[in-house]
């Protein structure tokens, strides 16, 4: 089976920096992925980590380490838009599974 | 636009009356998704398709069928709705190679049971 733990929620100051974590423990791994949901919204695609190492996205970086079961999505220059949930998921065979999502609130 | 829409959008319906949930697809994907979202659950996967009649169950699948007879269409049915199946329905098609084969989502199904 899987297990994916990511924190509930975090608060950040706009233009700060936030990292969101994400551990996991899972029998097959073929990737892990971070989704941005906004309120009322579907998940879009942020990032994809398959290697360890880092991945960087204009403001957004993802750090994978498969020997910890370790994620992290970091966030600069944070604005208001961040506002967000952002979810984990790991990719077994054929398919995704979902941590339950961390809410960020970005404050002025 | 990924090219994946669902209908309807919104419903309300009755306990124990029968629910179909449609997803459309423009890109001839393969694989299909269906996820419920529910607070502090986060989305778990109800059943999934690999092809046409190709289907499998995912972890919440009790309460759920599927079919696919045509590679554009993915149709949830709930058997006889209650309560518990009152929830954000999203179907998923796997994405692009350069996505990382991630899933790009259609704007969800919002299920009332009353």
């Amino acid at each position: 089976g899987q297990n994916i733990d990511q924190p509930t929620e975090m608060t950040a100051t706009e233009g700060a920096i936030v990292q969101i974590n994400c551990t996991y423990q899972t029998s097959g791994f073929n990737g892990l992925f971070w989704y941005q949901q906004h309120a009322g919204e579907a998940p879009t695609f942020l990032s994809y980590n398959v290697l360890d190492g880092l991945e960087e996205k204009g403001r957004f970086s993802s750090f994978l380490s498969r020997s910890k079961g370790y994620s992290y999505l970091l966030l600069k220059e944070l604005q208001m838009k961040d506002s967000a949930s952002y979810l984990c998921a790991v990719r077994g065979f054929q398919k995704l599974v979902f941590g339950t999502g961390t809410r960020l609130l970005v404050s002025p | 636009d990924a090219g994946i829409t669902q209908s309807p959008r919104h419903k309300v319906t009755e306990t124990g009356t029968p629910v179909t949930l449609r997803c459309h697809q423009t890109e001839n994907h393969r694989y299909m998704y269906w996820y419920r979202q529910d607070p502090g659950h986060g989305l778990r996967l109800i059943h999934y398709s690999y092809g046409v009649k190709d289907t499998d169950k995912g972890e919440v699948s009790d309460g759920y069928s599927v079919s696919r007879s045509k590679t554009e269409d993915f149709l949830l049915t709930l058997e006889s709705a209650t309560s518990s199946q009152t929830s954000v329905y999203f179907c998923a098609i796997k994405g692009e190679p350069n996505l990382g084969d991630g899933y790009t989502f259609g704007s969800g199904t919002r299920l009332t049971v009353v």
